[in-house]
């Protein structure tokens, strides 16, 4: 148990609609990041967020947005849903941004637009 | 652009037998290269890393060695076992920007 909560773990929706994934970092990490996998596209980078700051943005589309709380959890909303956005939804964390701070995964929430 | 190349994309390895695993990085500010493990159903699982001040890091079975002038790096897993089988990232990712970049991953399977 790498101590990344994310919910949902399955989620099946329609074209055109909005979800919004949650995730709890580990106990004391600052850093939070979003990543796409997909069987076509691998491991993509999408966001992260930094003590509710956003610190860097990787190939996340202008349909989905990001944000993290005070209390360091963050929501990924996905909005205007194609089928092709069906996938596996990773939240990470880590400590402080600078050193040798290992990021941590969740197990995901799958995605499934239909 | 795909910054960290990884090949193969699948392997199939006997009981006993050494698993390699390659990848090429093209950013050369890139100076931290771990490898993950990723079991079905599961995120990905931090195995080692490696800085590029060293050529070479080893934690049990497991080994990364390192070319800094050719920017290429690799996984080497002796003695593979049954449970090794999982699908294995390796990634990069420079100083003050902790977003990893990922290679596109490598089916590993170990037959008994």
């Amino acid at each position: 148990d790498s101590g990344v909560t994310q919910t949902p773990k399955h989620l099946i929706t329609a074209t055109g609609q909005r979800v919004t994934l949650r995730c709890s970092p580990r106990s004391g990490d600052l850093s939070v990041y979003w990543y796409q996998q997909s069987l076509d596209q691998g491991l993509q980078f999408l966001i992260q967020y930094y003590n509710g700051e956003e610190r860097a943005k990787g190939n996340i589309l202008e349909r989905f947005s990001a944000q993290q709380f005070p209390d360091l959890h963050s929501e990924l909303n996905l909005s205007s849903l194609e089928l092709g956005d069906s996938a596996l939804y990773f939240c990470a964390s880590s400590a402080s941004s600078g050193g040798r701070n290992t990021i941590y995964f969740g197990e995901g929430s799958w995605l499934t637009v239909v | 652009q795909q910054q960290v190349k990884q090949s193969p994309q699948s392997l199939i390895v006997q009981k006993g037998g050494i698993s390699i695993i390659n990848c090429a990085y093209e950013n050369t500010a890139f100076d931290y290269f771990p490898w993950y493990q990723q079991f079905p159903g599961k995120g990905p699982a931090l195995l080692i890393a490696i800085r590029p001040d060293v050529s070479e890091k080893k934690e049990g079975r497991f080994t990364i060695s390192f070319n800094k002038s050719a920017k290429q790096f690799s996984l080497h897993i002796m003695d593979s076992q049954p449970g090794d089988s999982a699908t294995y990232f390796c990634a990069a990712s420079k100083t003050g920007r902790r977003a990893l970049t990922f290679g596109s991953g490598t089916r590993l399977q170990v037959q008994p």
